[in-house]
């Protein structure tokens, strides 16, 4: 059985600060993508990363893939408000038929 | 881009009875389709896998008979949820890969709020 460690679990932060969550398997993922989901909807895809070493940028928000391409890490510049929400990630696993397994979902509080 | 839509986006069932919702692929062929199940703050846990036109695989400790999943077309994949009980009260989401996106393109549908009273 695949799993995926996301940590932390919940994080509260002031406006500005910085942040990184992380994304650990013991197996290799064939991709990983990171969601945001706001509470009462489904969740929204942020990146998708798929080669070792991949670095993905998007505005204030960068995806690192590890090179074994067992971790991932979403890392947040200067945080803000508009950020806080529900932060998954998620992994295909090769053999695994294409079937997506989510990390335990990160927490996020911004404080202005 | 890939839309699913998935519907009811709420329902307030008694206990006892059965419900049912729909996942729908609009714009693209969905040969496979996943079931998740969201209890508050938590994260999405898988409950199934749908196959168009086979019998749906469960993720150990779902049960099968509880949670009936239909995929009878290339664009319409049914959960039923038999017998609710207020335990069964969750948010549902479904979703739906389309091989013919280049970003390993899983969408997924907004959900639904099921309460069992």
């Amino acid at each position: 059985t695949q799993l995926l460690e996301q940590s932390p679990q919940f994080l509260s932060i002031q406006e500005g600060e910085n942040l990184t969550v992380y994304c650990n398997s013991s197996s290799v993922f064939s991709s990983l993508q990171w969601y945001r989901q706001e509470p009462g909807e489904g969740p929204v895809l942020l990146v998708t990363v798929v080669t070792g070493g991949e670095v993905k940028k998007l505005k204030r928000l960068t995806f690192q893939f590890g090179d074994a391409r067992k971790d991932s890490s979403l890392h947040i510049t200067a945080a803000q408000p508009g950020d806080t929400g529900l932060y998954l990630c998620a992994g295909a696993f090769r053999g695994n038929t294409g079937k997506l397994i989510f990390g335990q979902g990160t927490t996020l509080q911004v404080k202005p | 881009g890939a839309v699913v839509s998935q519907h009811p986006s709420r329902v307030i069932c008694k206990s006892g009875t059965s419900v049912k919702i729909e996942c729908r692929s609009l714009d693209f062929q969905a040969t496979t389709m996943f079931w998740y199940r969201q209890f508050p703050k938590q994260s999405l846990m898988l409950m199934a896998t749908s196959n168009e036109g086979s019998k749906a695989t469960y993720e150990q400790g779902v049960e099968k008979d509880k949670f009936l999943i239909n995929h009878a077309s290339l664009t319409l994949s049914t959960l039923t949820v038999t017998s609710a009980h207020p335990e069964d009260s969750s948010f549902y989401i479904c979703s739906a890969r389309d091989f013919g996106l280049t970003n390993y393109g899983y969408t997924f549908g907004s959900g639904t709020r099921l309460t069992v009273v």
